[in-house]
């Protein structure tokens, strides 16, 4: 079992809807990552987050230690929000990033 | 924001070649960077956490003979892929920590990439 889990794999949305995007672990961890990547392969980090809540434009992440969730949510999907979306932990003592297989969204218009 | 970047962008070489990838931290300074590799449809996988002034550390099953990494400056890495073969081709992709002034968790910045085919 991999000890970071997203769901779903893939995503297949409308233009407009709103998109939620899951991710589970099973390390203590320090920070958890949000990460997307274009087809192009580059990386950009949405959101670093230890607690709470996090809002940029469209783009809101949520973490629950407790639980060891978290969610990325798009409010008002469009088609450029198209990309694979990774979530990543710093896990334990270290600081190497632990990867989630990622989810493939497409947005459709 | 912080800026990584990394050269070249896309590497066509024959096997038995060697093949450097340059990452570079634009505008900060990084003690510590990744080497990461990725397969189509896979995720990333670390091969190695890359010290300045010091020797890198692979991870298992990295054959550090392979993938020599040299972390000569505060704003350069370099991943040499030596005599390369066909399996090498890949996706490999850089990562710099930077720990933003007023907090302590570091945060990693993403270099764009460079894709390796290897005939």
């Amino acid at each position: 079992k991999n000890e970071v889990e997203q769901s779903p794999q893939n995503l297949t949305a409308q233009e407009g809807e709103f998109i939620t995007i899951n991710c589970s672990y099973s390390v203590g961890i320090s920070a958890l990552h949000w990460l997307q990547q274009h087809p192009g392969g580059g990386i950009v980090s949405l959101f670093m987050l230890s607690s709470g809540k996090k809002k940029h434009g469209r783009l809101i992440a949520t973490i629950n230690i407790q639980e060891k969730h978290s969610s990325l949510h798009i409010t008002a999907s469009h088609p450029r929000d198209s990309a694979v979306y990774i979530c990543a932990v710093y896990g334990g003592a270290t600081n190497k990033l632990i990867f989630g297989t990622g989810t493939l969204l497409a947005v459709q218009p | 924001g912080a800026v990584v970047s990394q050269h070249p962008s896309w590497v066509i070489c024959k096997s038995g070649t060697s093949v450097k990838i340059e990452c570079r931290s634009l505008d900060f300074q990084a003690t510590t960077m990744f080497w990461y590799r990725q397969f189509p449809k896979q995720s990333l996988m670390l091969m190695a956490t890359s010290n300045e002034g010091s020797k890198a550390t692979y991870e298992q099953g990295v054959e550090k003979d392979k993938f020599l990494i040299n972390h000569a400056s505060l704003t350069l890495s370099t991943l040499t892929v030596t005599s390369a073969h066909p399996e090498d081709s890949s996706f490999y992709i850089c990562s710099a920590n930077l720990v933003a002034p007023g907090m302590f968790l570091e945060t990693q910045y993403f270099g764009p990439g460079t894709r390796l085919l290897v005939l």
